[in-house]
């Protein structure tokens, strides 16, 4: 059973181009978390999704942040407009329903953006 | 909602000498609370877990965790530290609705 997968491990993007970011659940996972870690800081919670469902998107910006989680696919995590701000590691995590029993949140290896 | 603190941003000890990382949470709800490290340019990882059941657990590279209610705590302790111990530790806290808050996390240094 393969862990959470994220790809890309490493992205560099310029000023005001676009980011994706992409994360596959662990098999059987139906909820999905995207976290932000800058350096020296803590995990920021960015957004919770469920199956075509956002459920908490309270950690986001307001503004050239999205996130999907489709039917069918991984997670995206996009980020438009990039600016140096936005450079950071992103870890995307996945957890079981609550109804199949309660477990811990189970972490990609991230995706490190940098914007230059 | 629940909130997590991590008093201890940096905590340097010497191999062999124990440690003990301080975790407090906020919640007026049953919760559950995690342990997890991070090494270097790595994703997070598990190291213990406190669902139900004894207060007291215990990973198998020897940290454990105790679960004090009336204290609101979850206090990660290691009685011999390793040099291979030294990474980021992030406590966290789920509720019923399957969400997780974590701390800001504990720099662990083992100095040799």
């Amino acid at each position: 059973n393969a862990g959470v997968m994220q790809n890309p491990r490493h992205l560099v993007r310029r000023r005001g181009q676009e980011a994706r970011l992409r994360c596959s659940p662990m098999k059987g996972h139906s909820h999905v978390y995207w976290y932000r870690q800058l350096p020296e800081e803590g995990l920021k919670f960015m957004v919770y999704l469920q199956k075509e469902n956002i459920i908490d998107e309270s950690g986001m910006p307001k503004e050239r942040f999205s996130a999907e989680f489709p039917k069918e696919g991984p997670s995206i995590l996009r980020i438009q407009q990039v600016v140096r701000g936005d450079s950071a590691a992103y870890f995307c995590a996945s957890s079981l329903t609550p109804d199949r029993g309660h477990t811990e949140a189970f972490f990609g290896q991230g995706t490190r953006l940098t914007v230059v | 909602a629940q909130s997590v603190t991590q008093l201890d941003s940096q905590v340097p000890v010497f191999e062999e000498a124990p440690v003990e990382l301080r975790c407090n949470y906020s919640s007026s709800v049953s919760v559950y609370l995690f342990w997890y490290v991070q090494y270097p340019n790595q994703g997070l990882q598990l190291l213990l877990k406190y669902l139900s059941g004894s207060t007291l657990v215990e990973s198998i590279n020897g940290f454990e965790a105790e679960f004090n209610k009336s204290q609101t705590s979850f206090h990660l302790r290691k009685p011999s530290v390793h040099i291979s111990d030294t990474a980021e530790y992030f406590c966290a806290v789920s509720d019923t609705g399957n969400q997780f808050y974590f701390g800001t996390g504990t720099s662990l240094t083992v100095i040799p």
